[in-house]
């Protein structure tokens, strides 16, 4: 079965990128889609986007305009690029195979936006 | 935006009866865009259902899955304890994705 991890810094000062790695185990990352989602603590999940087979992503419209993400095939891994964080943005950050369905989700990474 | 609003908040059951979980949306929403998640304290949501009453690999067949247009429900019928989690329900079929605010769902 497949497995995600998702690995990057637990905590990032306001107005900085947070940057996430998502590594796929068994390199299954071609053909299908893949998707980024957060959820704040004590709170429900928001989609932040996802990223097609061809390349082609979609991205929450609330967070279109700092939001990269992106796949490096050879190193079986999907990437997530937030830029000028604020408090708003701690949560803890998923990514999960498929575009309209998450059947399956990496175990999750809590980042912090704190000076 | 397709708000989806989930009710009961909260719901307490006792072990061998069934649930019966709401999915509105403010909109309507093609079945074959509307999943059901289970999340677990400290997990990742797990898919449960998708396209309506579509069950995910693995997902025994307690958990089934309703509804058209704007309604929706999840039924976990004969409950048990390891059934205690928040459920979402989220749509995929208008962008931006949507997920409900979530039923938690109590054991007793």
């Amino acid at each position: 079965q497949v497995q995600l991890q998702e690995s990057g810094p637990g905590l990032v000062k306001p107005s900085e990128t947070l940057s996430l790695t998502c590594t796929v185990s068994d390199g299954s990352i071609s053909g299908y889609s893949w998707s980024w989602i957060r959820q704040p603590p004590g709170k429900g999940p928001e989609w932040i986007g996802y990223i097609n087979d061809r390349g082609n992503t979609d991205y929450n419209p609330s967070l279109k305009s700092r939001v990269t993400i992106s796949v490096d095939t050879s190193k079986s891994q999907i990437s997530l690029n937030l830029r000028s964080v604020t408090a708003a943005d701690t949560a803890v950050y998923y990514c999960a195979r498929g575009g309209f369905y998450n059947f399956y989700w990496g175990q999750g990474t809590l980042v912090t936006v704190s000076s | 935006e397709v708000v989806l609003t989930q009710s009961p908040g909260t719901l307490s059951l006792s072990p061998g009866e069934r649930a019966t979980l709401s999915c509105r949306a403010s909109q309507s929403v093609s079945a074959n865009y509307l999943a059901w998640y289970q999340q677990k304290p400290g997990q990742a949501p797990r898919l449960l259902i998708y396209g309506t009453s579509s069950r995910a690999s693995g997902i025994p067949d307690r958990f089934s899955g309703s509804g058209s247009g704007t309604d929706f429900t999840l039924t976990v019928s004969r409950l048990e304890p390891e059934d205690l989690a928040v459920y979402y329900c989220q749509q995929s079929a208008v962008s931006p994705y949507t997920f409900g605010q979530g039923t938690k769902l109590q054991i007793k």
